[in-house]
């Protein structure tokens, strides 16, 4: 298993920007979710992706959005990002929609985005 | 509404003696909770996971005890090890596809 991997691990951008974060699962996990962690604080859930599907969304308005390909690669972006934006993003996958939560999903390290 | 809390940011404990990392929980129904382990510059790794329909779950020197009627679980590690220090945070599954999760508790294990 290769584990999930996440690109840019940093990033900088400015209020108004839009932003494309990627992350590429272990093979075989066809879900995959994004979840926003902000200084101090535990990760929040933003959505999820089940073969290719959004199938669960967080409270996080619609500017932020998802992409999830058939090579269990994904997308998170933000559109008018904004100071509050600031934050480690992680990506988690696992195998199947139902199956297999009792081992958790499988983190990245994420990205840490600075919005100035 | 934080529906996971975890009250005790942080937690010093001596090398070789029990840590004890609790987490309530409001939302009833939640099916699962699990803890994950998180180091700086990683991504959090899963340790131990317990349905609501058990008590207690045991993984090595890892020990999950459930209590539903007070909405509330603990993690013990005995015994703890310098390499236990991070942040562990307690989670929430309601089948829902979605993880709840609380603040988190720095553990510090002193040798």
């Amino acid at each position: 298993e290769t584990g999930v991997t996440q690109s840019p691990t940093h990033l900088i951008k400015t209020r108004g920007q839009q932003v494309t974060l990627r992350c590429s699962s272990q093979s075989g996990h066809n879900t995959v979710s994004w979840y926003q962690q902000a200084l101090g604080q535990g990760p929040q859930f933003i959505f999820q992706y089940y073969r290719e599907e959004e199938n669960g969304r967080g409270n996080f308005p619609p500017r932020f959005s998802g992409l999830q390909f058939p090579n269990y690669s994904s997308e998170l972006n933000v559109n008018a990002l904004e100071l509050d934006d600031s934050a480690l993003y992680l990506c988690a996958s696992r195998r199947g929609s139902w199956q297999g939560y009792f081992y958790g999903y499988t983190f990245g390290s994420g990205t840490r985005l600075t919005v100035v | 509404d934080q529906q996971v809390k975890q009250n005790s940011p942080s937690l010093s404990v001596q090398e070789g003696r029990i840590s004890i990392l609790n987490c309530d929980y409001t939302n009833s129904m939640f099916d699962y909770f699990l803890w994950y382990k998180k180091y700086p510059a990683e991504g959090p790794t899963f340790l131990i996971s317990i349905s609501s329909i058990k008590d207690k779950n045991e993984d090595g020197r890892f020990t999950v005890f459930l209590n539903k009627s007070a909405k509330h679980l603990s993690l013990h590690i005995v015994p703890s090890q310098p390499g236990d220090s991070a942040v562990y945070f307690c989670a929430a599954d309601d089948a829902g596809n979605m993880l709840t999760f609380g603040g988190g508790t720095r553990l510090m294990v002193k040798p």
